[in-house]
């Protein structure tokens, strides 16, 4: 059983709030990962981090930002909010190397009206 | 680029007909090769995995095959349950320096009992 927490599962808020996506690991994995999820399901990388202090943009743009000051912990924070930013959030985790599979959480499903 | 190319779905099947879900990938070297499945509401779990040519990776009855001549990952299971019916992922990683996962678009299975 992966061990890889984010909160809330489910969140609705309203346009121009400030939002924080919480995830957490607890298998010491130096790698995270953020993932946008579109209702065709199709997965973008919007943000990653190879260890502490070490954030990357992913392929998709994304105005949410992400920070990695504890090994374990990678929250993601959009600054205020719009319909658009309306999408399932996948949070991951890996501790890199040949043939390593990546963790997922349970995921955020954000609603902005 | 890299990426992973997967049939389009919805694939809709009878409880035990033979399932296949192809996957074929373009990629700079030897990557790793992956199948994810996902059931609703939920994150993605690894299903199966291979690390390098002529690998099967197997788990729960399913069973894929790195291919490098043909670059192909099929999925494929000889009698689906109702159980079965989800959204399955291929993937691929690297073997070193980027560690990042590249997924396909997803092709939701349905089984009908």
């Amino acid at each position: 059983e992966a061990d890889i927490y984010q909160t809330p599962r489910y969140l609705v808020i309203g346009t121009g709030k400030k939002i924080t996506l919480e995830c957490s690991q607890t298998m010491g994995h130096d790698k995270m990962y953020w993932y946008q999820q579109d209702p065709g399901m199709e997965l973008h990388l919007i943000h990653y981090s190879y260890g502490v202090n070490s954030t990357e943009k992913g392929d998709l743009s994304s105005e949410s930002t992400v920070s990695r000051i504890r090994t374990e912990h990678f929250p993601l924070t959009l600054e205020s909010a719009r319909p658009s930013h309306t999408s399932q959030y996948l949070c991951a985790s890996s501790e890199g190397g040949p043939g390593v599979s990546a963790f997922f959480g349970q995921g955020t499903r954000l609603t902005v009206v | 680029g890299d990426s992973v190319t997967q049939m389009e779905g919805p694939v809709t099947l009878s409880e035990e007909a033979f399932l296949t879900i192809n996957c074929t990938y373009t990629a700079t070297g030897y990557p790793s090769l992956f199948w994810y499945v996902q059931y609703p509401g939920e994150g993605l779990q690894l299903l199966l995995k291979a690390t390098k040519a002529d690998d099967k990776g197997s788990n729960k009855g399913f069973e894929a095959t790195y291919r490098k001549e043909t670059t192909s990952f099929h999925l494929e299971k000889g009698s689906v349950q109702v159980s079965d019916s989800a959204v399955y992922f291929c993937a691929l990683s690297y073997t070193s320096g980027t560690y990042k996962y590249i997924f396909g678009t997803g092709t939701r299975l349905k089984v009908l009992a």
